[in-house]
């Protein structure tokens, strides 16, 4: 099993949809978890941390499930520019990070 | 958070020769991170690299021909040697001020060889 696995993509959707992602882990031990987005040909940037208790940021929700091992992104009322890659990114120690393979999303008119 | 200016930004280099890449971090960092992007892929760690001491490689990756520098908290080279066409990509740098804290990225540099 891979350390961390990703919705497959692309995902395509319609300006106003609601999306949601999953990314999956395997280290039970991670303690931190990101959710990365990263357009193109540009660098990721941090887009929210993940919360045990969840996230939200006005139209971005993040969930974890430490049960079932995996961490999910929410994006309600999708516009244009949410159009990216968007990356989970789950620590499987103190000192690394360790990045999935990323779920791209296409908002359409 | 911290911004990470890395240069160069693009390079297209002879087969077998080295490039140096280099990253200087605004303010301390506790952590530095070399990754690759290969084309429609996501990030592959290729080593984190400790300050004053040799930098810590991931299966697959070896000092040889990655060979990374810190000599301090702020400023951090990768160099990619003797390369070859396969080696083109892009590579990124990140620094974390603490342990299991977010990173944020410099703005790559894309590698053709050719």
């Amino acid at each position: 099993r891979k350390e961390v696995e990703q919705d497959p993509g692309p995902f395509n959707v319609p300006e106003g949809a609601t999306v949601a992602f999953n990314c999956t882990y395997s280290n039970s031990a991670s303690q931190s978890f990101f959710w990365y987005r990263q357009d193109c040909r540009k660098e990721p940037k941090l887009l929210m941390s993940v919360y045990s208790s969840g996230n939200e940021d006005g139209r971005f929700t993040a969930q974890l499930n430490r049960a079932s091992q995996y961490i999910s992104l929410l994006i309600r009322d999708s516009k244009l520019s949410d159009s990216a890659t968007y990356l989970c990114v789950v620590p499987p120690g103190p000192h690394k990070l360790i990045f999935g393979t990323g779920t791209r999303l296409q908002v359409f008119p | 958070s911290a911004v990470i200016s890395q240069k160069p930004s693009r390079d297209i280099c002879q087969r077998g020769t080295s490039l140096t890449i280099q990253c200087q971090v605004d303010s301390q960092v506790t952590m530095m991170f070399w990754y690759r992007q290969q084309p429609g892929q996501s990030l592959t760690l290729i080593a984190t690299a400790n300050q004053g001491s040799e930098a810590t490689y991931e299966s697959g990756f070896v000092i040889d021909k990655f060979p990374i520098s810190r000599p301090n908290l702020t400023f951090s080279t990768l160099t990619v040697s003797n390369m070859s066409p396969e080696d083109s990509s892009i590579y990124l740098c990140s620094g974390a001020g603490q342990v299991n804290t977010e990173a944020f990225f410099g703005q790559g540099t894309r590698l053709t060889v050719v």
